[in-house]
């Protein structure tokens, strides 16, 4: 079984500062990862992923995330957000060779203030 | 870009009620799911459907929930004699197949259960 731990429920930081959401997983097998974002009062659209080769994974919005498998963590990173940022974020595993069901974290609330 | 639609986009019921969630995933997805999202909580899997059958299902997919995809191409969740803490966000989300692949997720069904 998979389980997904992201560290902080909130993060708040001011517009054109860095950031860095953090998430970590257990498996007993090898898996995916993903980070998902859901603005307010809407669904879950998909940031980037991680299925294998180079660690370090661009997305969309200027996101980025590194896979650290001796950590077994994939934190997602920007260097400068934008007020339009301010959503909730999640991380997600699936299982190499499943059926595609994701295990998600609890997310993490980011809020970016002017 | 190809969307899952999701209807209704609210529904609110009397407990005890019966309700049907119906999703229209993208049209060559051949795997099928159904997540939940209670309010200020983790997204949560319920079942993922595949070959015209339940590949996978969560606990929390007991006997009160069913799915169906009766005409090839809806995909419904059905909640019989729903209950207060079925109040939720539903996600339908699809994928073209099983391995690498990212789910789709449609902009989500909330239920409220008075």
């Amino acid at each position: 079984a998979q389980s997904v731990t992201q560290l902080d429920s909130q993060v708040p930081v001011f517009e054109e500062a860095p950031v860095e959401l953090r998430c970590n997983y257990s498996s007993s097998v090898s898996v995916y990862l993903f980070w998902y974002v859901q603005y307010p009062n809407q669904g879950l659209q998909l940031l980037l992923k991680y299925l294998s080769g180079s660690t370090l994974v661009k997305g969309i919005n200027g996101f980025e995330a590194e896979f650290n498998k001796s950590q077994t963590s994939f934190h997602l990173r920007k260097p400068s957000v934008h007020i339009s940022d301010t959503a909730e974020y999640f991380c997600a595993v699936s299982e190499k060779g499943g059926y595609n069901k994701l295990i998600f974290g609890a997310g993490t609330r980011l809020a970016v203030h002017p | 870009e190809p969307e899952v639609t999701q209807t209704p986009s609210h529904q609110v019921t009397q407990m005890g009620q019966e309700v049907i969630l119906r999703c229209v995933p993208i049209s060559n997805h051949l795997y099928f799911y159904w997540y939940r999202q209670i309010l200020g909580q983790k997204v949560e899997f319920l079942v993922s459907f595949y070959n015209n059958e339940i590949s996978e299902k969560s606990e929390i997919f007991d006997d009160q929930f069913s799915v169906e995809r009766p005409d090839g191409s809806n995909f419904t969740l059905k909640i019989r004699s729903t209950k207060l803490e079925d109040s939720a966000m539903y996600f339908c989300a699809s994928t073209e197949g099983s391995g690498a692949n990212v789910l789709t997720f449609g902009a989500g069904s909330r239920l409220t259960v008075l």
